[in-house]
């Protein structure tokens, strides 16, 4: 089973601060990771696939970057919208599908 | 507009059943490869079981190997989770997922539905 690791747990940022998140698989994972958005109360929703595509309707203020086993997803200019949860997923080896625990985005 | 909504959520006590639904509008489920994944209160994501879209291959994670069965209705349009001999610990709420075609992230979401196993 790949184990996804996302760092920090916790970013404080200031309003229209940039946010660097990061990810790293226990082993390569090609280009086959996922970022999800999660605000409170709510169902995630995809944000980047293929490490660097973002899904339709997302800004461009959010990039993702990296392969193999380490990752960056990036918010360049955060919005008070932006202030959630974020997981990265990796879908190259499965079964199973396996997730970060989560980067929490929260207001400085 | 393509959306997915599920139900089937409650109350139950160890050792019990109970079947969610997922209800897709917008496309056609026996088109698709979907999954079952949920959160434990404030916790993250776990994946819970995938079915391709033939139903041919199923996966299910081991937490809930012999206990869960993922299934299709193509009559309903809807996607299905036989859940038995339930534990505490599978308290969640329990999200729908729609993949990608030949594989991928999971792209439509449903808005969950909330098992609690409690005695």
């Amino acid at each position: 089973e790949i184990v996804m690791t996302q760092s920090p747990a916790t970013l404080s940022v200031s309003p229209g601060e940039r946010a660097t998140l990061s990810c790293r698989a226990s082993q390569s994972v090609s280009s086959n990771l996922a970022w999800y958005q999660q605000r409170p109360g709510q169902a995630p929703r995809l944000l980047i696939y293929g490490a660097s595509t973002r899904a339709t309707g997302v800004p461009a203020r959010f990039s993702g970057s990296g392969s193999g086993t380490e990752f960056t997803l990036t918010i360049s200019s955060l919005q008070s919208e932006d202030f959630a949860v974020y997981y990265c997923q990796q879908y190259n080896n499965w079964p199973p599908w396996t997730f970060g625990q989560g980067t929490k985005v929260e207001i400085k | 507009q393509v959306q997915l909504v599920e139900s089937g959520g409650g109350v139950v006590q160890p050792g019990g059943s109970l079947r969610l639904s997922c209800a897709a509008s917008g496309i056609t489920l026996s088109n698709y490869d979907m999954h079952w994944v949920r959160q434990a209160p404030g916790r993250g994501l776990e994946w819970v079981t995938f079915t391709r879209s033939d139903e041919i291959k199923k996966y299910y994670a081991d937490s809930v190997k012999g206990r869960f069965i993922i299934s299709k209705d193509n009559s309903k349009n809807t996607l299905n989770l036989q859940m038995n001999s339930l534990r505490t610990e599978d308290s969640a709420v329990y999200y729908c997922a729609k993949q990608f075609p030949f594989g991928g992230a999971f792209d439509i979401w449903g808005q969950g539905t909330i098992v609690i196993v409690s005695s």
